[in-house]
């Protein structure tokens, strides 16, 4: 069964530094995605990054990058130049596909506070 | 454009009681998803819909969910009757064309459900 396991429940970081949220995860699958998101307090899920299992490259999305590790099957989150505003759960899930299905398995969350 | 709306945004009923939740996908996205956060743990994957199908909804924990949808477009949970467990976050999420390379999953902000 597919699983992902987030070792951190909670990180500090200072403003303007840069910090990693771990994600390992488990699947005997050759094609699968990894995504990451972010809830704020607010509690909407906001859709971050995505890496494919294929993707030569790791993915960026401006301060976000996924540092893929495809051979320790881990797909780390780096946030640079933290910013008082990314203060929020993370969320690293994977997608899980079969001929009848298509959902996201998520992990249990990371709690990232950025102090000035 | 709009996001996923989820209404309401918390509900506090007494064990025993019923109560619905209702979720507006973005417009044109077929599959429509429901997922649940029990407090302190991961998200998990109750239900997805393609359009007014349930492709699969092996998440459900009981035959006290019931899903709908309607028309193919807005969509209800139904919990009853509600027990203690079921208090959670439950998140809607919407996506594009299945057979797109990427379909990140667009949430909504989630009902916190109480019972009490």
């Amino acid at each position: 069964a597919q699983k992902i396991t987030q070792t951190q429940p909670g990180m500090f970081v200072q403003e303007k530094e840069a910090v990693t949220l771990d994600c390992t995860y488990d699947t005997s699958d050759p094609s699968y995605g990894l995504f990451w998101y972010k809830q704020p307090s607010s509690g909407e899920m906001i859709f971050l990054i995505y890496q494919g299992s294929y993707d030569q490259q790791n993915a960026t999305e401006g301060r976000y990058s996924l540092n893929f590790q495809k051979a320790r099957k881990s797909a780390n989150l780096v946030i640079s130049a933290s910013q008082l505003g990314d203060s929020a759960m993370y969320f690293c899930a994977m997608r899980e596909e079969s001929y009848n299905t298509d959902k996201l398995i998520f992990g249990t969350g990371t709690r990232l506070q950025v102090f000035p | 454009e709009a996001g996923v709306t989820q209404f309401p945004s918390h509900s506090v009923i007494e064990k025993g009681q019923t109560v619905t939740l209702r979720c507006d996908p973005i417009s044109g996205h077929d599959n429509l998803y429901w997922y649940r956060r029990v407090m302190g743990k991961e998200i998990k994957f109750l239900l997805h819909f393609v359009k007014e199908s349930k492709q699969d909804e092996s998440g459900m924990p009981n035959n006290r969910f019931l899903a709908e949808r309607t028309g193919g477009t807005y969509s209800t949970l139904k919990v009853q009757p509600a027990e203690l467990e079921d208090s959670g976050v439950y998140f809607c999420a919407s996506s594009q064309d299945e057979y797109r390379d990427i379909t990140e999953a667009f949430f909504g902000q989630g009902t916190r459900l109480t019972v009490v």
